[in-house]
């Protein structure tokens, strides 16, 4: 069965601090996708990024990075010089094979805190 | 970007009352939404799938004669939260794949914060 474990639940640094936030996951799937989510304090869901499975290139966007590492079944996410803006919880999602219709299965979310 | 509308964004309801949320696609075709259920600082819980034209597939343990789901068309699905209680006070949120394949991204709406009372 597919799973989305992120073991962080609660991170806390000062502005201008690198963070990483980790994304391990579970599947039998040889072809799925992962995603990272953003939730600020308003709810609603950002899209950050869309991983393929056969794709294992590092990804930088901005501070953003992503590590993805098939062999580690990982999936991680960095923050660079964190900003107050950055607050928020972060969501890992797996989607489920598409003859399963093909819904995200999100991991249990790290809440990142960045003080000024 | 594609862009998923979702309304009421909050609603406060007697026990006992139903309560409808829309969920609009507004730049795409949408033959499959997700309704998902957030607790308070918990992780995102689907409750079902809708699909345009079909019945929709619930999750494990979701009833489905409480939470009624109609996509009757590409562009709308509605979740309805029926005889509702104060334990069904919650974060609701839709949401749509642009694209036919699951390596497209599903957009979220804003959700709607259900409080009943």
């Amino acid at each position: 069965a597919q799973k989305v474990t992120q073991a962080q639940t609660e991170i806390s640094v000062v502005e201008k601090e690198d963070v990483t936030l980790d994304c391990v996951y579970e599947t039998r799937d040889t072809t799925y996708y992962l995603f990272w989510y953003k939730q600020p304090p308003s709810g609603e869901l950002v899209f950050l990024i869309r991983r393929n499975s056969f794709d294992e290139q590092n990804e930088i966007s901005g501070r953003y990075s992503w590590n993805f590492q098939k062999s580690t079944s990982s999936f991680n996410f960095t923050i660079t010089a964190s900003q107050v803006v950055d607050s928020a919880v972060y969501f890992c999602a797996l989607s489920e094979p598409y003859n399963q219709g093909g819904k995200l299965i999100f991991g249990q979310g790290t809440e990142l805190s960045v003080k000024p | 970007g594609a862009v998923v509308s979702q309304h009421p964004s909050r609603v406060i309801c007697k026990s006992g009352t139903s309560v409808k949320i829309e969920c609009r696609s507004l730049d795409f075709q949408a033959t499959t939404m997700f309704w998902y259920r957030q607790f308070p600082k918990k992780s995102l819980m689907l409750m079902a799938t809708s699909n345009e034209g079909s019945k929709a597939t619930y999750e494990q343990g979701v009833e489905k004669d409480k939470f009624l789901i109609n996509h009757a068309s590409l562009t709308l699905s509605t979740l309805t939260v029926t005889s509702a209680h104060p334990e069904d006070s919650s974060f609701y949120i839709c949401s749509a794949r642009d694209g036919g394949d699951r390596g497209s991204p599903l957009h979220f709406g804003n959700g709607t914060r259900l409080t009943v009372t």
